[in-house]
């Protein structure tokens, strides 16, 4: 069961550099989400589609954006990188946007930006 | 203004019982309370769930007082292997979008 996958796994880019982080969940889930975790961090909510069609701001949502393509993808995508956007990168979904569905995450990409 | 609050690290042995609380004073009526575990370089993990009283599964207890205001998870004998960072996590005030807290980061020791 591959669950949530995204890729790259690892990237590396120069400042201003652009750059899409792919996210799929094959579990037909209704809801995806994309968090940064910097190191020695929590998690942050960056941006999230309750569903299909839609997508909202999370905690920390400047600098990027979202397309939710269909129900199973949710790309991120980072127009001008700055240094600042360092971190390990984690897309996750859920049946639907609600605490009392568990959240399944991917496995994480490691971005760095020199 | 954080949604939940735990303890930023604790230490244990093997073999010892843990509790890590934490509190969530704005929870709302419809809320669950989930607890997740990460190890380094993965995506957090489901651990437990529960909506109140206590709920146990083969991994850990989750205690949940009448006016749910806190709970506390439960690792029973943890070993090496349950080191880790654990989060608790409820929906947010502000459109019920679901973050996290900074987690309690676990040491255990031989």
């Amino acid at each position: 069961n591959a669950g949530v996958t995204q890729t790259p796994k690892f990237q590396v880019l120069k400042t201003g550099q652009s750059m899409t982080l792919q996210c799929a969940q094959d579990m037909n889930h209704n809801s995806m989400y994309w968090y940064r975790q910097d190191p020695g961090m929590g998690l942050r909510l960056i941006y999230y589609s309750a569903s299909e069609g839609t997508t909202d701001k999370g905690e920390v949502p400047n600098g990027y954006n979202v397309s939710r393509l269909n129900k199973r993808e949710f790309s991120l995508r980072l127009e001008s990188a700055a240094p600042s956007q360092t971190s390990v990168y984690f897309c996750a979904s859920s049946e639907r946007l609600y605490s009392g569905n568990t959240i399944y995450f991917g496995e994480g990409s490691w971005l760095t930006v020199v | 203004l954080a949604k939940t609050t735990q303890p930023i690290s604790m230490d244990s042995y093997e073999g010892q019982e843990v509790n890590i609380t934490c509190s969530h004073n704005n929870i709302a009526t419809n809320d669950y309370i989930t607890w997740y575990q990460q190890f380094p370089s993965q995506g957090p993990r489901f651990i437990i769930q529960g909506y109140k009283t206590k709920v146990t599964n083969e991994v850990a207890s989750l205690f949940i007082p009448a006016d749910r205001k806190s709970s506390t998870l439960s690792l029973p004998r943890v070993s090496l292997s349950d080191t880790a960072v654990y989060y608790c996590l409820v929906s947010n005030n502000a459109g019920n979008m679901l973050t996290f807290g900074g987690g309690t980061r676990l040491m255990v020791k031989p």
